[in-house]
């Protein structure tokens, strides 16, 4: 299995302009999460899907992000629009279906996005 | 979910063991310890689990007390690859699955 897939790597972009982060979670897994990761503010959790809905995204800064999975497959976050202060990296992870409670629950990061707003 | 602390960094010899302590003495009987690290410019990476007894992977060993207050995760033999940050949470799981807080963690640095 080639992992937990991101697309871009990274992305440089202005003020005002809309960004798409995108995220190919572990084929099986039913549990998709989205984290921003900065210096000031560590590793937070943005949203998080089970089974293609969204569970809990009260991490979601504001109105400007919105994230969507219209299949198992396949999940985005969107900026618009983008400000300097979303500058970070953003992580993308999956989870597969356990075997009792907390076992297996790991959650399989992505490489990230490093995201930078000029 | 329980609160952990963690000292904010430490240093171990290549190929001594890293002990790193986690404090977690608001746990539940239902909240597990995971242990992740999360080496520069990549995504964390799951390291071990655990409920009440100590246990061992590939990777590490983790150490839970017998109250479950606290815990230590062990690599037995560091080597200058597992510098990183080593995070430790607590958390139950639930019927959506889990998601982590994830606090500021123990940056080990391993030297030559």
């Amino acid at each position: 299995d080639a992992g937990v897939i991101q697309s871009p790597r990274h992305e440089v972009t202005e003020m005002g302009q809309e960004v798409t982060l995108r995220c190919k979670p572990i084929s099986g897994h039913n549990s998709l999460f989205w984290y921003r990761q900065t210096m000031m503010r560590g590793l937070e959790l943005l949203i998080y899907f089970n089974n293609n809905v969204p569970i809990d995204d009260s991490g979601m800064p504001e109105d400007r992000f919105s994230a969507k999975m219209p299949n198992a497959s396949f999940s985005t976050l969107k900026i618009q629009p983008s400000e300097p202060r979303d500058s970070a990296v953003y992580f993308c992870a999956s989870r597969g279906v356990g075997g009792g409670r907390g076992a297996r629950y790991e959650q399989y990061f992505g490489p990230g996005t490093r995201l930078t707003v000029t | 979910d329980a609160k952990t602390t963690q000292p904010p960094s430490m240093d171990c010899a290549e190929g001594r063991a890293a002990n790193l302590p986690c404090n977690h003495s608001t746990i539940s009987g239902n909240e597990y310890v995971y242990w992740y690290r999360q080496i520069h410019s990549q995504g964390p990476q799951y390291i071990i689990h655990g409920l009440k007894n100590n246990e061992t992977n590939e990777m590490a060993s983790l150490i839970i007390t017998e109250d479950r207050k606290s815990s230590t995760l062990i690599l037995p033999h560091a080597t200058l690859r597992d510098t990183a940050v080593y995070y430790c949470i607590v958390r139950v799981a639930d019927n959506y699955g889990q998601n982590f807080v994830f606090g500021p963690g123990t940056r080990l640095s391993v030297l030559p």
